[in-house]
């Protein structure tokens, strides 16, 4: 299983786009890239999954370069409730194990 | 539409006692897991069943069983309590046999104190 780097903790201000970057460089050609959101006593919540290039939802953006040794999950304006723990998972969920690993995730902070 | 319905929500238990965490979906989600997530951590994977009467193991097993007699619930038991085992417990389901991009579905949690 590919294992993930995130930063630990961000600041940001509301109204302004934040990017939350994850490393993966073990990953593997049949590995896809999720992210999720997990609030205090919830639990979590998919935000976006890519295998490469970009991929635009309601919410978010996920941008993986060609290499796919990382990828960057972007909120654009962000508001108080976007504070929360955002995981970036890498796995096969093709597979026959189909197992996802989750690391410490990165603790967004979103101020007034 | 429920989604992934887990409890109880809160549950106390001395050392040594035995208990079943239940987890019911109503998606027809052939993928269903069990995560715990100990204080500022992330989850860790503990079982999980890819369809009706089909269980592994994942990374921390030890300390509990599952089964999944039905596509819907997939019980886990702590066979004999101990302190480490206290964490929030956290069910999830998904579709089986490739990305959908709709990822997994997590129940609200469990919270387990062991004393």
């Amino acid at each position: 299983l590919a294992k993930t780097t995130q930063p630990i903790s961000m600041d940001s201000y509301e109204g302004q786009e934040v990017n939350i970057t994850c490393s993966h460089n073990n990953i593997a050609t049949n590995d896809y890239i999720t992210w999720y959101q997990q609030f205090p006593s919830q639990g979590p919540r998919f935000i976006i999954q890519g295998y490469k290039t970009k991929v635009t939802n309601e919410v978010a953006s996920l941008f993986i370069p060609a290499d796919r040794k990382s990828s960057t999950l972007s909120l654009p304006r962000v508001s108080l409730s976007d504070t929360a723990v955002y995981y970036c998972l890498v796995g096969d969920e093709s597979g026959s194990a189909r197992q996802l690993t989750f690391g410490s995730g990165t603790q967004l902070t979103v101020l007034p | 539409n429920a989604g992934v319905t887990q409890t109880p929500k809160f549950q106390v238990l001395k050392t040594g006692q035995s208990m079943t965490l239940q987890c019911a979906q109503d998606m027809n989600h052939e993928y269903m897991s069990w995560y715990r997530q100990d204080p500022g951590m992330g989850l860790r994977l503990i079982h999980y069943s890819v369809g009706a009467g089909i269980t592994d193991q994942g990374e921390v097993p030890n300390g509990y069983n599952v089964s999944r007699s039905t596509t819907e619930d997939f019980p886990l038991r702590l066979l004999s309590a101990a302190p480490s085992q206290t964490s929030v417990y956290f069910c999830a389901s998904s579709y089986w046999g490739g990305n959908d991009n709709y990822g997994y579905t997590f129940g609200s949690g469990t919270r387990l104190t062991v004393v």
